[in-house]
């Protein structure tokens, strides 16, 4: 089956540490996203990349980085500049970015900085 | 500002006890606006698209309706399996095709 695979689901880390979250993707999607999650707000977004080779900063991009060397594939790095970086990310994609294309999310990596 | 708001924040039914979630948006120019469903831990499915006041559409006991301020999901007949978090987002025509407002979700709960 077709989907977006995030991994891991749990991640723990000290503070001051840089840590990469995977996202794979076998739909064949051009567009691919990074939001962020937390309780009581709405979903915000950190980078998009609509082809390889090729991204754009969102609302919340200070203290990430992304990279998109294949098309599948777009992992998501919170290094140590991320002041707050306890929280619920999400990966998804779409077929083209654009109105007509929805969404797909993966099923999340629920990442703890202590 | 743009700005998408959802209400109620939580809503408990018992089952088959219908209602509506709203999604009320200030944007300028709606391009569309999505729902989606979230279960605990999962991340969000996506439903339905709306383009323009006056559509609807329906998927088994969900029916999504949207006018020039407001769209609202109704559920018709609950289950305990509709249980879960419903988001609203908006594609506002002042932003690049990228960017989405999601509202902060109504979490239901369908009682047997």
């Amino acid at each position: 089956d077709g989907g977006i695979t995030q991994s891991p689901k749990y991640l723990f880390r000290k503070e001051g540490q840089n840590v990469t979250l995977s996202c794979e993707q076998n739909l064949n999607h051009d567009a691919m996203y990074w939001y962020r999650q937390d309780p009581g707000q709405g979903l915000r977004l950190i980078y998009y990349s609509q082809i390889v080779n090729d991204f754009q900063k969102g609302d919340i991009a200070e203290g990430y980085s992304v990279s998109r060397e294949k098309k599948e594939s777009f992992p998501l790095t919170v290094t140590s500049a991320q002041k707050n970086p306890t929280a619920f990310y999400l990966c998804a994609s779409s077929r083209e970015s654009g109105v007509h294309s929805p969404l797909h999310f993966g099923n999340g990596t629920r990442l703890t900085v202590t | 500002e743009d700005q998408v708001t959802q209400s109620p924040e939580a809503l408990r039914l018992q089952e088959g006890e219908s209602s509506s979630l709203n999604c009320s948006y200030t944007v300028s120019g709606l391009r569309g606006l999505f729902w989606y469903r979230q279960d605990p831990g999962k991340g969000p499915e996506f439903l339905f698209t709306l383009y323009s006041a006056g559509e609807e559409k329906e998927k088994e006991r969900l029916k999504a309706t949207l006018t020039k301020k407001e769209s609202f999901l109704h559920i018709t007949a609950p289950k305990p399996e509709d249980s879960a978090t419903y988001l609203c987002a908006v594609q506002a025509k002042s932003y690049n095709t990228d960017k989405l407002i999601f509202g902060t979700g109504t979490r239901l709960q369908v009682f047997p």
